[in-house]
């Protein structure tokens, strides 16, 4: 089946750095989630992304369909924003294994 | 607000019982899907219905199985439970579903089950 990889797994800011979180996937695909699981392990939805770029704040979101890669990209970051990044890919969400986001003040 | 309710938040068993899971999708949405969460395994697709009907199986276990009722809301059974059961279960629902790939999933705040 298809395999997803985030990278980086671990990733520490300083409030208001900004950060780019890739995902990678192994086969074409008609869709691409982004997902944000909050410390209480609630997961939001944050972009559906097959292709193209798409903004919504201080998030942008990139996907390069043929080269099979996604960016998060999170800017001037906050506090709220920690937690755990997770992209997801097909229907049925094959979710890569995350990238761990911690943001201190 | 996802507009996905499940319950209960929290469940608590011990070894070789038998749990339900509920989950109503948002208003209007007609798929329904399971995910497990553990630590070890990551997130993991375990089932989709689709308008009462099973659409497609991911790794469930034959412990376990799953039903959508006419109303929509969807049930998951977890029985003989195992110690390596104990997980954050996650229903979600999107508008199709059926044969559709364009579609935002919305997640429910879960149902952590923790087996003693």
């Amino acid at each position: 089946g298809i395999q997803v990889e985030q990278s980086p797994p671990d990733l520490i800011l300083q409030e208001g750095a900004n950060s780019t979180l890739r995902c990678n996937f192994s086969d074409s695909v008609n869709n691409l989630q982004w997902f944000h699981q909050n410390p209480w392990g609630q997961l939001i939805n944050l972009f559906y992304i097959p292709s193209g770029t798409k903004q919504n704040g201080r998030l942008s979101a990139t996907t390069v369909a043929t080269e099979r890669y996604s960016l998060l990209y999170i800017s001037s970051s906050q506090t709220t924003d920690s937690g755990v990044y997770f992209c997801a890919v097909e229907q049925k969400l094959v979710f890569g294994t995350g990238t761990r986001l911690l943001v201190s003040p | 607000d996802s507009g996905v309710t499940q319950t209960p938040k929290h469940l608590i068993t011990a070894t070789g019982q038998r749990v339900t899971l509920r989950c109503s999708p948002r208003s209007g949405d007609l798929s329904v899907y399971w995910y497990q969460q553990s630590l070890d395994q990551g997130l993991q697709f375990l089932i989709q219905y689709y308008n009462g009907e099973e659409r497609a199986k991911g790794n469930i276990l034959e412990r376990f199985s799953a039903q959508q009722f006419p109303d929509l809301h969807s049930e998951l059974n977890l029985s003989s439970l195992e110690l390596g059961d104990s997980a954050l279960y996650f229903c979600a629902s999107s508008a199709a579903g059926g044969w559709a790939t364009n579609e935002k999933l919305f997640f429910g705040s879960g149902t952590q089950l923790s087996v003693l």
